[in-house]
């Protein structure tokens, strides 16, 4: 079955990089996403990729994925505090529904 | 449109109790999506529907827990009875087609004391 693996929780400081890693199962997933939840909210779409990328730049946002070892990450440049949320990554099975990771919990200390 | 709708916020019951949450999608949708969140366990899926047809329920924790989804406009989720270890965020989501981008409600938060 599908499975897509977080860790649980990141600090970083004001200013520095973050980095959320991300494994998933499913080699068929045609996208692959990064979902954002701030405190108290939903889930909103961050970004995604095409499963035939292997980058994907949208500002401070970069999105990194290996096929091979079915890692997905997530680089965040200048993290800021605003950034401080879960962040989720997920995967899109064949045809089938979306499969979200546990989410990874971003701190960022000013 | 409003995007998913949820309700109630927020519910406090005590253990025993029946509850339900209820989901209206975003119209037009076709797939709705029913998600538990707590700090210990993350996010997971409990059950979602393809044009109102329970797909993957293997999520549902235990008998306890039933969804039905009436019409493309409309969802519950029941909990019966109740226990404190359902306390949790309830989020319900709803996407276009199979694999697309998911829109989430803003959450049920309950609380089984």
């Amino acid at each position: 079955g599908e499975d897509v693996e977080q860790s649980l929780f990141l600090s970083v400081r004001e200013g520095d990089s973050s980095v959320i890693n991300c494994t998933y199962t499913d080699s068929s997933s045609t996208y692959l996403y990064w979902y954002k939840q701030e405190p108290g909210a939903g889930l909103q779409l961050l970004t995604y990729i095409f499963s035939n990328m292997d980058m994907k730049q949208d500002q401070r946002l970069t999105v990194l994925l290996n096929k091979k070892d079915k890692h997905l990450s997530l680089r965040i440049a200048d993290t800021q505090t605003g950034d401080s949320a879960i962040y989720f990554c997920a995967e899109t099975p064949g045809a089938n529904n979306l499969f979200f990771g546990t989410g990874t919990r971003l701190t960022v200390i000013p | 449109d409003a995007g998913v709708i949820q309700s109630p916020r927020h519910e406090v019951t005590e253990m025993g109790q029946e509850v339900t949450l209820r989901c209206k999608p975003i119209s037009g949708h076709n797939s709705l999506f029913w998600y538990r969140q707590t700090m210990m366990r993350g996010l997971e899926l409990l059950i979602y529907f393809n044009n109102n047809v329970p797909i993957d329920d293997s999520g549902m924790p235990e008998d306890r827990f039933s969804a039905k989804m009436p019409n493309a406009s409309f969802s519950t989720l029941k909990i019966q009875p109740s226990e404190p270890r359902d306390s949790a965020v309830y989020f319900c989501a709803s996407s276009l087609a199979q694999g697309s981008e998911a829109f989430f409600g803003q959450g049920t938060r309950l609380t089984v004391v």
